[in-house]
Formats: C-alpha cells, sequence, structure tokens
C-alpha cells in the first residue's frame, strides 16, 4: 500500500515555542491532506482538511492562526502548533488521500508532542 | 448527525473468536472502515465493506448492512498480538471519515 511519513516522531517543547510538523506522501501524489489529533482513548478529531495549493477548511472549534497548515506540493503538507500550550499536547496524525480512489486513506505514524 | 456505536471494551482468549460489532448513522454514506490502533501508534487500515455482506480476509473479515446502519469485524484465531484498539469508521457523503472512539480489545492466554 501507499507510504505516508510524518516528522518528527515525537517533540517536547517548550510552552510559547513553535513546533512544525511534516506529512509527505513517499509513493503517490496526495491531492488532499487531513490532520488529526487524538488524546488518550479518545477518537481521532479531525482538525483540517487541505487540498495542494489551496487554503485548508478547518472544523469547527479549530483555530486556524493557531493551528497553522501548508500543503504546497503534491507530496508534502505541515502543521505548525503556533504559541504551544501544555493543552496542545496530543498525539497528531496526518493521513493522505490520492485522486485515484477517493476513499483511500493512507495515514502517517503520528507525532506525539509534549509541551512543557 | 452523525454518530458511531461500538463496544468500549471486550476481552477475549488466545485462539478464539471474537466479534466486534457496529452500528452507525452518517450524512450519506460512502463505505465502511475498519481500523487497528495499537497504543501510541498511528491506525493501520484492516477492511473496507461498501457492498452488503461479508468480505473475508485471512484471519479478519468484516460484514456490512447498510440497511440497518450495522457492521462487525470478526477475529478468528486471536493472537496476543491482536490486543488494539478497532475503530469503526464510515465515510460520508463528503467522503469524510466519521470516528468513534473504537473498542479496545483484550486479549488474555
Amino acid at each position: 500500500g501507499a507510504v505516508v511519513s510524518q516528522h518528527p516522531s515525537r517533540v517536547i517543547c517548550k510552552s510559547g515555542t513553535s513546533v512544525k510538523i511534516e506529512c509527505r506522501s513517499l509513493d503517490f501524489q496526495a491531492t488532499t491532506m487531513f490532520w488529526y489529533r487524538q488524546f488518550p482513548k479518545k477518537s481521532l478529531m479531525l482538525m483540517a482538511t487541505s487540498n495542494e495549493g489551496s487554503k485548508a477548511t478547518y472544523e469547527q472549534g479549530v483555530e486556524k492562526d493557531k493551528f497553522l497548515i501548508n500543503h504546497a506540493s503534491l507530496t508534502l503538507s505541515t502543521l505548525t502548533v503556533t504559541s504551544a500550550h501544555p493543552e496542545d499536547s496530543s498525539f497528531y496524525i496526518c493521513s493522505a488521500r490520492g485522486d485515484r480512489e477517493v476513499h483511500e486513506q493512507y495515514f502517517g505514524p503520528g507525532t506525539r508532542l509534549t509541551v512543557t | 448527525g452523525q454518530n458511531i456505536d461500538q463496544p468500549t471494551e471486550m476481552t477475549a482468549t488466545e485462539g478464539a473468536i471474537v466479534q466486534i460489532n457496529c452500528t452507525y448513522q452518517t450524512s450519506g454514506f460512502n463505505g465502511l472502515f475498519w481500523y487497528q490502533q495499537h497504543a501510541g501508534e498511528a491506525p493501520t487500515f484492516l477492511s473496507y465493506n461498501v457492498l452488503d455482506g461479508l468480505e473475508e480476509k485471512g484471519r479478519f473479515s468484516s460484514f456490512l448492512s447498510r440497511s440497518k446502519g450495522y457492521s462487525y469485524l470478526l477475529l478468528k484465531e486471536l493472537q496476543m498480538k491482536d490486543s488494539a484498539s478497532y475503530l469503526c469508521a464510515p465515510m460520508d457523503s463528503n467522503y469524510q471519515l466519521i470516528w468513534g472512539a473504537g473498542t479496545k480489545l483484550i486479549i488474555k492466554p
């Protein structure tokens, strides 16, 4: 199956700093990428959907100025958590979808963010 | 609204069979996915059903009844490594996956 990578896999940062997470599709062109966050023992929560070359569509309650998403190419999307606070500590997962099969969505391995 | 209902937790014995049920309500329907998620890891794809009936893939099978808004995942010959959360995720009319909290499956020797 298709491969999606995320970097870094784990990051610890201080409160007030910004953190960038990269999501790459390694062997296909991802026309759409999704960013999720997941708290322990909770369901995945969709944060935003991004299409290559256009602005991301954020879900209700997700601050677009705090969670900056850039999908500049067909293989790369980035999520920047700006001015991070301890409550932003979570597991962030990206997934990518190509244009061949709209129902196929491939997940990255996730990024564990801890804000101290 | 959109809703997923799965048992929170199930326990089974190594070598046995377990069935995880899922009922759902979505705005439109474009198939239903089952994912496996080990603690601290991202979900991995198990199965996709878009038509009614049973899809078998090795030790795992998935069933769908669209009219009933019902699906199940059947795991046979359980192994200790099958201990994980199992996520039922229907896809709505916008091709978005709808997620519940999943079923935590505990396998005992």
